[in-house]
């Protein structure tokens, strides 16, 4: 089985500073991966995913994330946050060989926008 | 506009009362999910329906019942047998082609069920 890690619960960061929330998940064979964004009270809607080709992935809202294959990692990056960013933002993992896999999510990264 | 509606978006619930939460999805999709989110820690699975008839246990089940008559619903209901209801629950489903089965999964807008 698989497992991710979200290593920071919370980031605080300044409006327009740059962002990186980072992912490490643990599987010995290929994966996807994909990071969500929660709005407060709202569910889950997708930012971006990794499924193979090229290991940077840009994805709605200005975000981008890397694909790192040697460190596990899938760190989601963002050169000036916005105010509208405040959320709470999940990366989630499922080997790709395995059909039937459901998706393993992290325990998510609540990103508060500071004016 | 295809999607995933659940209803109703808050609910509030006497101890020991049955509810049962809503969820329709006009994407054609054949799988279908029900998660519980607490606060700080992430999405938990509670049930999920793979086709028509059919669903499983995910890791949080008791407590718990599905059905899923139609491609369309998987209603999730919340018994008095759930020790602490009170969560945010979000359904999801997927599309189920192999091999291009990604498992990325769409979400509803979520239900607050508050048991008072």
């Amino acid at each position: 089985a698989q497992s991710v890690t979200q290593l920071d619960s919370q980031v605080p960061v300044f409006e327009e500073a740059p962002v990186e929330l980072r992912c490490n998940y643990s599987s010995s064979v290929s994966v996807y991966l994909f990071w969500y964004v929660q709005y407060p009270n709202q569910g889950l809607q997708l930012l971006l995913k990794y499924l193979s080709g090229s290991t940077l992935v840009k994805g709605i809202n200005g975000f981008e994330a890397e694909f790192n294959k040697s460190q596990t990692s899938f760190h989601l990056r963002k050169p000036s946050v916005h105010i509208s960013d405040t959320a709470e933002y999940f990366c989630a993992v499922r080997r790709s060989n395995f059909g039937n896999e459901k998706l393993t999510f992290g325990t998510g990264t609540r990103l508060t926008i500071i004016p | 506009d295809g999607g995933i509606t659940q209803s109703p978006k808050y609910l509030f619930r006497k101890e020991g009362q049955n509810v049962t939460l809503s969820c329709e999805q006009n994407l054609n999709h054949d799988a279908m999910y029900w998660y519980r989110q607490d606060p700080g820690q992430g999405l938990r699975l509670i049930y999920y329906s793979q086709i028509v008839n059919d669903f499983q246990k995910g890791d949080i089940a008791e407590g718990y019942s599905v059905s899923r008559e139609k491609k369309e619903s998987f209603p999730l209901t919340v018994t008095s047998a759930q020790k602490n209801p009170t969560a945010f629950y979000l359904c999801a489903s997927s599309p189920y082609d192999r091999p291009a089965n990604t498992g990325e999964l769409f979400f509803g807008e979520g239900s607050r069920l508050t048991v008072l």
